[in-house]
């Protein structure tokens, strides 16, 4: 089964950089999830798209910007990158016809390391 | 305030026993879900089971059920016949005012990581 796709896998940034992280959604999912998941911490929520609005934010620096593409891939920006970016970030897809569970399925991350 | 707590940084058990790591929760909203994700070292995020709050059983799935005490607003996971393959990070996540909800951010908790030992 098609699982969600984050691109790239690995990312090594400077400082005061930018960076872009991709999302593919499992195939008809309409929701997009942003988590971020520091050294040792528990994912936290950054941001969230349905049917390519933003639908909830979360602790999201101004320096980041997200948005949802007609295909319903997503991407998340990433501006004047500070050491503290460095993490996990993982992108999660459900379906708004999912059921009950609505649950949400977690691509393998990105893991971006700022220098 | 933290809406989950886990209070067990790590747990160890032997290979074939059970397990129980422990997950509290905090909401004011009388629908919400419960979820356990195991993440192994490799780091990717795997969803093991999920409780609603109107579900009236217990949730299982295969080797994993959820201990679900609504008046204590916990939920447990136990983990049976432990295998070396289950050593991992377990996180326990909330999303409020689930039941037909289609949006929501998951609350997770700080994590266990549990050591299966031969």
């Amino acid at each position: 089964a098609a699982g969600v796709i984050q691109s790239p896998r690995h990312l090594i940034k400077e400082k005061r950089e930018t960076a872009t992280l991709k999302c593919y959604p499992i195939p008809r999912h309409d929701t997009v999830y942003w988590y971020q998941q520091g050294p040792g911490q528990d994912p936290q929520f950054l941001i969230s798209f349905y049917e390519k609005m933003q639908s909830d934010k979360g602790s999201i620096p101004d320096r980041f910007s997200a948005q949802q593409f007609s295909d319903y891939h997503s991407e998340l920006n990433m501006s004047s990158l500070e050491l503290g970016d460095s993490a996990l970030y993982f992108c999660a897809s459900s379906s708004s016809l999912g059921g009950s569970h609505n649950e949400q399925f977690f691509g393998p991350g990105t893991r971006l390391t700022v220098l | 305030a933290q809406k989950i707590t886990q209070t067990q940084p790590g747990m160890f058990v032997q290979e074939k026993e059970a397990v129980t790591l422990d997950c509290t929760y905090d909401t004011s909203d009388q629908s919400y879900g419960l979820f356990w994700y195991k993440q192994p070292s490799s780091g990717e995020m795997i969803f093991l089971i999920y409780q609603g709050s109107y579900d009236e059983q217990n949730a299982t799935e295969g080797r994993y059920s959820l201990n679900f005490q609504k008046a204590r607003k916990s939920a447990n996971l136990v983990i049976s016949a432990s295998q070396l393959g289950d050593s991992a990070m377990y996180f326990c996540a909330m999303r409020e005012g689930d039941r037909g909800s289609t949006l929501g951010r998951l609350y997770f908790g700080r994590g266990t990581q549990l050591t299966v030992w031969p």
